[in-house]
């Protein structure tokens, strides 16, 4: 039973628009939520969380937007730069921080 | 830098060998982690240490054994490889409080042929 589901294995868009990635949990009991970017070769990296009280949190270029009652999350980059292209994992946990349960990834291009 | 080491970083096995993967960080965590990555499955826990002294099973934790050998290692042993362990695995670590969740280590490429 996948409990975080990310439902695009893909996505491309132009240098400059708008990034898009989703994510869909099905256990109420997570509280908190994250993002990874993962480079080839590398270990996943930290990118944004944001907590069960929360709808939204915003770093930069990166959001993150937080809907309960749909159990949907989802990531925005604004504007994208090539340098974002990498696999993105959402990831959900409950209480401090314990086992994270990831998704299945978005491999993320953008084209100069 | 400060982090997680995983050793080694690529290893081939042939069918029925054992080996054990090391991590070990520096950053005084209590809770250390095995993943496996296989493409469209994601990232998947294979076993976790809470805290130094204690270990629990994961997702798929079936063919892997675990010791937390003090605070900073954590090591995975795969007894008798099989090709379904061919995976990249990734270790990780954090504390109660953080806000980034896990630091990762950089990850051992394993091929059972």
């Amino acid at each position: 039973d996948q409990q975080v589901k990310q439902n695009s294995p893909s996505l491309s868009v132009q240098e400059g628009r708008i990034s898009i990635l989703n994510c869909d949990y099905t256990n109420s009991m997570f509280d908190y939520f994250l993002w990874y970017k993962k480079y080839p070769a590398e270990g996943p990296t930290f990118l944004i969380s944001i907590s069960s009280i929360k709808d939204k949190n915003e770093d930069g270029r990166f959001t993150v937007f937080l809907n309960k009652s749909a159990k949907h999350l989802s990531l925005h980059i604004v504007p994208s730069q090539p340098g974002d292209s990498a696999v993105y994992f959402c990831a959900a946990g409950g209480t401090s921080y314990g086992k994270l349960t990831f998704g299945q990834g978005t491999i993320l291009t953008v084209h100069p | 830098n400060a982090g997680v080491t995983q050793t080694p970083k690529f290893q081939v096995l042939k069918t029925g060998q054992s080996m054990t993967l090391q991590c070990a960080q520096d950053m005084n965590h209590n809770s250390m982690y095995w993943y496996r990555q296989d493409p469209g499955m994601g990232l998947r826990l294979i076993y976790y240490s809470a805290s130094e002294g204690t270990t629990d099973k994961g997702e798929v934790p079936n063919g892997y054994n675990v010791s937390r050998l003090n605070k900073r290692e954590f090591s995975l042993r795969l007894e008798s490889a099989a090709p379904s362990q061919t995976s990249v695995y990734f270790c990780a670590s954090s504390e109660v409080g953080q806000d980034y969740g896990y630091t990762f280590g950089s990850g051992t490429r394993l091929t059972v042929v």
